[in-house]
């Protein structure tokens, strides 16, 4: 199983819109609508952000929407604001029973 | 709350095995799948495998088939990763996470256990 492709690095300015996109086959992504979103800053354990491709868990901030067509699912961060830089990760589920996690996409605040 | 434990680190040589614990509480244990995700020194998440701790069925990423074992002791609600025939390329955090059944929820997760192969 290989990892879900996701661009390495993605930049933006505050308040601007970013997408981060997590491209992976039939098998996980665009086989289920089991997609998850998770932010991981440095030291810190992995924090999800979404799951099943667009719902909030309680507490995450609406400026964290998400989108999947065909094999690719893709992460919506609005109003980009300084906290907001960190690791990304996608994650989903496959026809195996397993999970894959996505390569990380690292998104920097200008 | 609920909430995932897990055991310290540890420093082990090459060749040898370890074991990390995670300890659930504050939800039925055997309600809810714990995964394991290992994430080695500057690099990404990396899903190694699962179990269903109600019925003990498991799912191993094919990396991880052959050399990590998992287990559970329901009464202890806890769960364990066994990680045999360490090589240097095993160091990393390892995590545990509780899976919901019906979705692709992935929360909490346990603090990460450091695992260090030092010859």
């Amino acid at each position: 199983q290989s990892a879900l492709a996701q661009p390495a690095s993605v930049s933006g300015t505050p308040g601007q819109s970013i997408t981060i996109s997590c491209t992976g086959t039939s098998s996980d992504v665009g086989g289920y609508n089991y997609v998850s979103w998770f932010q991981q800053h440095p030291g810190k354990t992995p924090k999800v952000l979404l799951f099943d491709v667009n719902k909030r868990p309680s507490g995450v901030s609406s400026r964290f929407s998400g989108s999947k067509s065909g094999n690719t699912a893709s992460l919506t961060i609005s109003g980009l604001q300084a906290e907001d830089e960190a690791d990304y990760y996608c994650s989903s589920y496959t026809t195996s029973s397993t999970s894959v996690f996505g390569t990380g996409t690292k998104v920097t605040v200008l | 709350q609920v909430q995932l434990v897990q055991s310290g680190p540890e420093v082990k040589k090459p060749g040898a095995s370890v074991r990390v614990s995670c300890r659930a509480s504050g939800y039925r244990f055997m309600n809810y799948a714990i995964h394991w995700v290992r994430q080695a020194p500057g690099q990404g998440l990396e899903w190694m495998a699962w179990i269903n701790p109600g019925n003990g069925d498991i799912r191993y990423s094919q990396k991880s088939q052959g050399r990590v074992i998992l287990s559970r002791d329901t009464s202890a609600d806890t769960a364990y990763m066994e990680l045999t025939s360490l090589s240097h390329e095993d160091t990393g955090v390892y995590f545990c996470t509780r899976g919901d059944r019906t979705s692709s929820l992935f929360d909490p997760w346990g603090q990460g256990t450091l695992v260090t192969v030092f010859s």
